[in-house]
C-alpha cells in the first residue's frame, strides 16, 4: 500500500539556521507529492507540490526535490525564522484518490 | 474567495449528548474528506466523498459516528452518544476533483471536547 515516512520531531533551531526535514515515500505508480504545514491553532495549508519525478516545489524560501531513485521529498530551507514554528505533514496522492499524510514533524525556531 | 468553512468552531458538551459538526466546501469542489487529529493519533482520515457520495468511510471509528453530504455545499458529521475519547479537532477539506493530483484545501477545524 501507499505510505509515507516522515522524521520524529520535534526538531529545534535557532532563527537562521538551516532547516531539513527528511520524508521518504512507498506507493504504487507514480505519485504527486505535497508538502502541508499547519501552523498554531489553524487547519493545514498547501507549502509546495512536486507532481513528477526531479520536479522540485518551492514556495516562501522552502524546497523539495521529487526523487524517484531514492523515493524521497525532503523538505529544506535555508534559513528559518520564528514564524515558520509549525508542525509539517509530508502527502502523496497517486492520482484521483485520497492524501496519504505522514505523522508530521513539528519545528520550533527560537529567536 | 471563502475557504471551507467549519462550524462550530469550539464545542463543549458531555458524554452521552449527540454532536454535530457542519462543513461548507469550497464552491466548485466535487470532493470532501473529514479527519481527526489527536495527538495519539495524529491526523486520520474518517470519511471521504466525491458528488456527495460516500467513497470511502472505513475510517469512521464506529456506528456512533455517521456523516452527510446532502447536498454539493455541505455536509455533517455527527457523534451519537459521544464520548470523552471523541475529544479531537475536526478537519473539514474540499478539492477540486476531475483534476488529478492537486491538493485539498482545509478549514479551521472545530474542536470538540467531550466531559
Amino acid at each position: 500500500g501507499n505510505s509515507v515516512t516522515q522524521m520524529e520531531g520535534p526538531v529545534t533551531l535557532s532563527e537562521e539556521a538551516f532547516l531539513t526535514i527528511n520524508c521518504t515515500y512507498t506507493a504504487t505508480g507514480y505519485p504527486s507529492l505535497f508538502w502541508y504545514v499547519q501552523y498554531p491553532g489553524e487547519g493545514l495549508q498547501l507549502l509546495l507540490k512536486a507532481t513528477k519525478a526531479d520536479d522540485k516545489g518551492s514556495n516562501k524560501g522552502f524546497e523539495a526535490t521529487y526523487r524517484k531513485e531514492t523515493t524521497s521529498f525532503h523538505l529544506e530551507k535555508g534559513s528559518v525564522q520564528v514564524s515558520d514554528s509549525a508542525v509539517y505533514f509530508c502527502a502523496l496522492n497517486t492520482g484521483f484518490q485520497k492524501l496519504v499524510f505522514g505523522t508530521g514533524t513539528r519545528l520550533l525556531v527560537s529567536p | 474567495d471563502a475557504g471551507v468553512i467549519q462550524s462550530p468552531r469550539h464545542e463543549v458538551t458531555e458524554m452521552g449528548q449527540e454532536v454535530t459538526l457542519r462543513c461548507k466546501p469550497i464552491s466548485g469542489h466535487n470532493s470532501l474528506f473529514w479527519y481527526r487529529q489527536t495527538m495519539m493519533r495524529g491526523l486520520e482520515l474518517l470519511i471521504y466523498f466525491n458528488n456527495n457520495v460516500p467513497i470511502d468511510d472505513s475510517g469512521m471509528p464506529e456506528d456512533r459516528f455517521s456523516a452527510k453530504m446532502p447536498n454539493a455545499s455541505f455536509s455533517t458529521l455527527k457523534i451519537q452518544p459521544s464520548e470523552p475519547r471523541d475529544s479531537a479537532v475536526y478537519f473539514c477539506a474540499s478539492r477540486a476533483s476531475g483534476i488529478p493530483y492537486n491538493e485539498q484545501f482545509f478549514g479551521p477545524g472545530t474542536r470538540l471536547t467531550v466531559l
